[in-house]
């Protein structure tokens, strides 16, 4: 069964950094690109970041474009990503995903996905 | 950007019933590439349907998807109690990627 478990959510200030983590198993996590999308209470659904089966290519949406960074260890079937520089409008539920394809290195749509992570930017 | 525009808002329906749902955007889809999502409350959103009619691995058959260009269809024939939830749609082959505003289907 594929399970994708996220966790490092919380409050933090504007301004503020968190690293996200996503620990995954039931599936061989180095065959598949994999992305965050988060779901905010104004702007809802929201592609954030891809990354390549290897990490060799990581892929952004422009506002967290130089905020945040993408990443993985296929060793440890992890993906994170490293969000800095955080505003309020970044708060939202994080989701990591399986990519399942894509039109374009950054339309993408995904087959499995993890309960979550509640980020709150405020002050 | 693409706009995808679902209607109606809110479905209200009675188990057993058939659901459509539509989806339509403002330009053409690229290769049909539009996938519907089912989202339950406190839930992660659950991959129905990609390349417009496709079902996902384990998604039963009265879930459909029909559609190409700028009009797209989900039908959910003979509602099951746990079909009762909100339903995204979301376009995969333009730049930016889009997701539609969702469509809640509740018991009625």
């Amino acid at each position: 069964e594929v399970q994708l478990v996220e966790s490092g959510g919380g409050l933090v200030q504007p301004g503020g950094s968190l690293r996200l983590s996503c620990a995954a198993s039931g599936f061989t996590f180095s065959n598949y690109w994999m992305s965050w999308v988060r779901q905010g209470p104004e702007k809802g659904l929201e592609w954030v970041a891809n990354i390549r089966e290897d990490g060799s290519e990581q892929y952004y949406v422009a506002s967290v474009r130089g905020r945040f960074t993408i990443s993985r260890d296929n060793a440890k079937n992890s993906l994170y990503l490293q969000m800095t520089s955080l505003r309020v409008e970044d708060t939202a539920v994080y989701y990591c995903a399986t990519v399942k394809g894509c039109g374009t290195s950054t339309t993408c749509h995904w087959h499995y996905w993890g309960q979550g992570t509640l980020v709150t930017v405020s002050s | 950007e693409i706009v995808l525009t679902q209607s109606p808002g809110t479905l209200s329906l009675s188990p057993g019933e058939r659901a459509t749902l539509s989806c339509r955007a403002s330009q053409s889809v690229s290769g049909s590439q539009l996938a519907w999502y089912q989202q339950k409350p406190g839930q992660a959103p659950s991959l129905l349907i990609s390349g417009a009619s496709g079902r996902a691995t384990g998604i039963p058959d009265r879930f459909s998807g029909s559609g190409s260009g700028t009009d797209f269809t989900l039908t959910i024939n003979r509602l099951e109690p746990e079909d009762f939830a909100v339903y995204y749609c979301q376009q995969y082959g333009s730049s930016p990627l889009t997701f539609g505003g969702g469509t809640k289907v509740e018991i009625k």
